[in-house]
């Protein structure tokens, strides 16, 4: 079954405490990114991959890093999460640029920050 | 830049009512237009989309026209049922700096009452 996978669904971590949210997807595909989702601002994109170690900055990148080592995976990185980085994030990958693509979504993880 | 407004939510309907959800986009390109669903504890799903002017997409009695006179690609179904309460969720993809970029708008919240 053609999917992209987050992990973990559900944390509850403290300030400061490094962590990283795991994205894999079985597509082949090239166009791997991450947003985050809050109330009222719909999804913002954090960071994005348009190929294997190719990374790029998305509308709110600050506080995340990102790596693309592989095709198949693209982990979000939270060197020092801070309370405001709370929020629903998804990964979501695409075949190789088409505005007419459609983007496949991961089922979300939810992040909270003490 | 691009961006996308959809109607103020929640929206609270009756079971068989007809359904509309605006949205409207700035662009400064030919961007594809897309309507995403979020169902309660689920990631995004493709709802529709639309890839040029004129072109209607189409899905679970769901539809949406890609107006460009009008900037709009409103989302309408004539009998909505229980199961369409959910998330809705806007968007438009355009290339910026040869990579595949998704504009969301806010969302809307949608509850159907028996």
């Amino acid at each position: 079954e053609a999917q992209v996978t987050q992990n973990p669904r559900y944390l509850i971590t403290v300030t400061g405490k490094k962590l990283t949210v795991t994205c894999s997807q079985n597509m082949n595909h090239e166009y791997m990114s991450w947003y985050r989702q809050d109330p009222g601002l719909g999804l913002r994109q954090i960071y994005y991959s348009m190929n294997v170690e190719v990374t790029d900055k998305g509308d709110v990148p600050e506080g995340y890093k990102v790596s693309r080592k592989e095709k198949r995976n693209f982990p979000l990185i939270l060197e020092s999460p801070s309370p405001n980085q709370t929020s629903l994030y998804f990964c979501a990958s695409s075949p190789r640029y088409s505005s007419g693509n459609t983007i496949y979504f991961g089922e979300g993880s939810w992040l909270t920050v003490v | 830049g691009d961006s996308v407004t959809q109607m103020e939510g929640p929206v609270t309907l009756s079971e068989e009512a007809f359904l509309t959800i605006n949205c409207t986009y700035t662009a400064t390109g030919y961007p594809s237009l897309f309507w995403y669903v979020q169902y309660p504890g689920e990631g995004l799903q493709l709802l529709l989309k639309a890839t040029k002017a004129d072109d209607k997409g189409s899905n679970k009695g769901f539809e949406a026209t890609y107006r460009k006179e009008t900037t709009s690609f409103h989302l309408e179904k004539g009998s909505v049922q229980v199961s369409d309460s959910a998330v809705y969720f806007c968007a438009l993809s355009d290339e910026v700096q040869g990579a595949q970029k998704l504009v969301f708008g806010q969302g809307t919240r949608l509850t159907i009452n028996p």
